[in-house]
């Protein structure tokens, strides 16, 4: 079943450890996007991608960084964390017109 | 560029009455207009989207959502609110590199 996956889906860490939030899809689209949520609030994009080797930064400055060397993984690193790191990290992946959202990953930085 | 407003933050009914949810857009040229719930914890999910055609647009789990070009609006509407209808609402417009999401309304459905 086609679908976007995201792993882990919780994530507590102390500062300064290199965490890595997982995102894959199996629908074939070639636009990925990593977005930061604080719990009930708006969507911010941080990153996105039109596909293999293409990665652009977002609206919302962030100190992580993300790679897309395959269509289907869009993986999201950040090399030493923060307690301001502390939100709900949300990828999606798209269509022309119509995004598709993974689960969430809620990362909380000690 | 293209945007959202979803001018309520908090939307409160009683379950089996009618809920509104408002959208405004501003876009150049025709809009792309999408609705997503998100739940506890969970990643949004699609109910409904205007690209053309219809304006009173059908989506999953009751809604619906009349396009209003005079009013450039999209308001996200259903008959009968339940419970489990207590979720935060995202108003969204399609541009050029992504989608472009309102700040969301949380609705509290009331037994």
């Amino acid at each position: 079943e086609a679908d976007i996956y995201q792993t882990p889906r919780y994530l507590v860490i102390g500062t300064g450890k290199k965490i890595t939030l997982e995102c894959s899809q199996t629908m074939g689209h070639d636009k990925m996007y990593w977005y930061q949520q604080d719990p009930g609030m708006e969507l911010h994009l941080i990153h996105y991608s039109y596909g293999v080797n293409s990665t652009e930064k977002g609206d919302l400055s962030s100190e992580s960084t993300v790679s897309r060397i395959r269509t289907e993984h869009f993986p999201l690193t950040l090399e030493s964390a923060r307690p301001s790191h502390t939100s709900q990290y949300l990828c999606a992946s798209s269509t022309y017109n119509e995004q598709f959202f993974g689960p969430g990953t809620r990362l909380t930085v000690l | 560029a293209q945007s959202v407003a979803q001018p309520e933050d908090q939307v409160n009914v009683a379950e089996g009455n009618p809920l509104t949810v408002k959208c405004t857009y501003s876009v150049s040229g025709n809009p792309y207009l999408f609705w997503y719930v998100q739940y506890p914890n969970r990643g949004l999910q699609f109910l409904l989207k205007y690209i053309t055609g219809d304006n009173l647009v059908k989506g999953s789990y009751g809604f619906e959502a009349e396009f209003n070009k005079s009013q450039t609006s999209f308001h996200l509407k259903k008959p009968s609110a339940l419970v489990s209808d207590s979720a935060l609402y995202f108003c969204a417009v399609r541009d050029i590199r992504d989608m472009r999401f309102g700040a969301g309304t949380r609705l509290t459905v009331k037994p």
